[in-house]
């Protein structure tokens, strides 16, 4: 089985702070995908990864960086925490197989902005 | 962009049928139908998709329209455990992932 791991299933932290959110996955998944998910919208795509070290923007990536220096990990960094990213946050992962892929997902970490 | 449009929520009975609709007439020939599916605290995961033709597998089956226009998430038998949060989504071909939309998606309620 796929198995998709987030560093953290809750966080606290202050406006202002450095936040890293770490997603694992154990499948040599080409792609990985940070999204938030906020009642009434849904989840939203913040940025994909489709190789190590690439990156692209999803809808909504202001105030977010990734980083992805291994295969296997995929790091979302809020450079300066805002409580409007307060927010439950979920990492996804999978094959390249363009338009039939399954993407699986990891528990999520809820984060509290303060 | 092709969305989908879904009830917010419905009800079943444990172990009677469930037929979940879809919406989503602006599809394109390419786009593949997704179904996931969110349980309470967790994140989504995969339930089935299909291109033209319906699909079963052993979760549930695909139903879709001719047309292509609507589809239905069929659980053949449902338990306390389907009671989850089903997603519909169009997923084009090609890498550009801002197209996986989740939508609101439906909201079910399985009763004892």
């Amino acid at each position: 089985d796929v198995k998709v791991t987030q560093s953290s299933r809750y966080l606290v932290k202050r406006t202002g702070e450095k936040v890293f959110l770490e997603c694992v996955q154990d499948m040599d998944h080409e792609n990985m995908f940070w999204y938030r998910q906020d009642p009434g919208l849904g989840l939203r795509l913040i940025y994909f990864s489709y190789d190590v070290k690439m990156k692209e923007k999803g809808d909504i990536p202001e105030g977010y960086s990734v980083s992805r220096e291994k295969k296997e990990r995929f790091s979302l960094i809020l450079e300066s925490a805002s409580t409007n990213q307060t927010s439950m946050y979920l990492c996804a992962s999978s094959l390249p197989t363009a338009g039939r892929e399954t993407q699986y997902f990891g528990p999520g970490t809820r984060l509290l902005v303060l | 962009d092709a969305k989908t449009t879904q009830p917010n929520s419905m009800e079943s009975n444990e172990e009677e049928p469930v037929h979940l609709p879809c919406n989503h007439s602006t599809i394109s020939g390419t786009d593949y139908i997704h179904w996931y599916r969110q349980l309470p605290s967790q994140g989504p995961e995969y339930v089935i998709h299909g291109l033209t033709s319906n699909v079963n597998n052993r979760m549930a089956s695909l139903a879709i329209a001719e047309d292509r226009k609507s589809s239905t998430l069929i659980l053949h038998r449902a338990t306390l455990r389907d009671a989850a949060v089903y997603y519909c989504i169009l997923r084009a071909p090609g890498y550009n992932f801002n197209k996986f939309y989740f939508g609101s998606g439906t909201k079910l309620n399985v009763k004892p």
